[in-house]
Order: structure tokens, then C-alpha cells, then sequence
């Protein structure tokens, strides 16, 4: 079973609308990433997140893009103003160390549909 | 910029078979690997890594192998079983040290 729970599993949105996706981890960890898959490709790094900051973020992560913990437990990905090449799939990925040093777990995903 | 790939697509393979998946990366400076299965429907499932320092280790049915002098990465399953199926990648930690960089993955179909 994953560590993390995503929610919701399917969103679909209207383009130009802004799309919140949560990331529900069971136990504590102190990095968190999201990453996106857009259908048939390969899994792409967006941002990673430590101490309540983020720590790397990719070119893909621009300020269309934000991150945040509101609650000390929830991991939120907000994205404003969504455009149809924003359809993929979300995973968020927890960590208990540095990267070199555990590997990252993933939620099974958020399917993001941009009409 | 830097890159992981894989040399094949799809890989079909009868049960009880041996499966070897191949990955390719181009930073000389990477020291960390990964491979992850991903089944229909779900996110990257962790299965084994390993660090530059090795260039072998073995979890349960499964052995990645590194060869560092050509750059090259391998999974190898034993006695694969239908549950096997899925696409495999293998990542790499990038250079700033917080992210994964992702191959394209190989496809596993395993036939009875």
C-alpha cells in the first residue's frame, strides 16, 4: 500500500479554471515532491519541498505552479489558470532523507483533464 | 542536458523466464539509481537501488546491476510472473540532488 493518498483520483476542469490536488501522507516525512506524468511519457520532476520551503523546482514549475503545507499535514499543488497541456497525471512522492539517501514513494496519482 | 534511457520499448517474456531491463544514463557524476514498477493506474512503486560504491545488489527475485565504465544500468527479474507486468524505469538522482530524472520506461509483458 502507498504512504501517501492523493485526492481526488480524477479531476477534470475547465481550462483557465485553478485545480488544487492533495497529498495526504500516512506517516510523517520530511521531503515532499510532485512529479507529473503526461499520457505515454515519462515521469517528470516538478518541485521539492523541505522545512516548509521548497528546496528545487524544475523549468516545468513556473509561476503558474504553487506549493504548501496549509496544515503541517496536507501537501497542496495549486495550479492557476490551467491550460489543456496541463493534462497528465500528479503523483506526489514522499521522503524520509535526502534524496541520495532514501527513495522517494509515490501516491498512485491525480489524473488532471483540462477541456 | 543530462538523460536516462532505455534501449528497449517493450520486452515479452513466458512466465518463469528470466526478464533483463536495460537503462542508459549520461551523467558520469550520478550516484544514485533507482527502479521503480508502474502498474496500470498507479503511481511508481519502489522495487531496488543502488549507489556508484556497488555494482551489484540483489532484493527478492530481482538484481540491478551497474557498470559504471559504460554508463549502464539493469534489472534483472527471476522466474518472472504474470504479476511482473508493468512499465519499468530507472531514474537517477540529477545533479541538484533533490530530484529524480526519469528514463522512458520499458514495458513488461510476461505470457503464461
Amino acid at each position: 500500500e502507498p504512504e501517501v493518498t492523493q485526492t481526488p483520483s480524477h479531476q477534470v476542469t475547465q481550462m483557465g479554471q485553478e485545480v488544487i490536488l492533495r497529498c495526504v501522507p500516512i506517516s510523517n516525512h520530511l521531503y515532499f515532491y510532485w512529479y507529473r506524468q503526461i499520457l505515454g511519457q515519462k515521469v517528470e520532476f516538478l518541485v521539492s519541498f523541505y522545512n516548509n520551503e521548497i528546496s528545487e523546482k524544475s523549468e516545468i514549475f513556473d509561476d503558474q505552479f504553487s506549493v504548501e503545507r496549509p496544515d503541517g499535514s496536507n501537501f497542496t499543488l495549486k495550479i492557476r489558470s490551467t491550460k489543456l497541456e496541463d493534462s497528465a497525471m500528479y503523483f506526489c512522492a514522499l521522503g524520509e532523507g535526502g534524496i541520495s539517501n532514501q527513495p522517494q514513494h509515490f501516491g498512485d496519482g491525480t489524473r488532471l483533464s483540462i477541456l | 542536458g543530462e538523460s536516462v534511457g532505455l534501449h528497449l520499448p517493450t520486452l515479452s517474456v513466458q512466465e518463469g523466464d528470466n526478464s533483463i531491463i536495460n537503462c542508459a544514463y549520461s551523467n558520469s557524476a550520478s550516484d544514485y539509481f533507482i527502479w521503480y514498477k508502474q502498474e496500470s493506474g498507479k503511481g511508481p512503486q519502489f522495487i531496488i537501488d543502488i549507489r556508484s560504491n556497488m555494482d551489484k545488489r540483489q532484493g527478492q527475485r530481482v538484481t540491478v546491476l551497474l557498470n559504471k565504465t559504460v554508463k549502464h544500468l539493469s534489472l534483472q527479474i527471476a522466474a518472472t510472473q504474470p504479476g511482473d507486468s508493468a512499465v519499468y524505469f530507472c531514474a537517477e538522482v540529477d545533479s541538484s540532488g533533490y530530484a529524480l530524472n526519469f528514463g522512458k520506461g520499458t514495458s513488461l509483458l510476461v505470457t503464461p
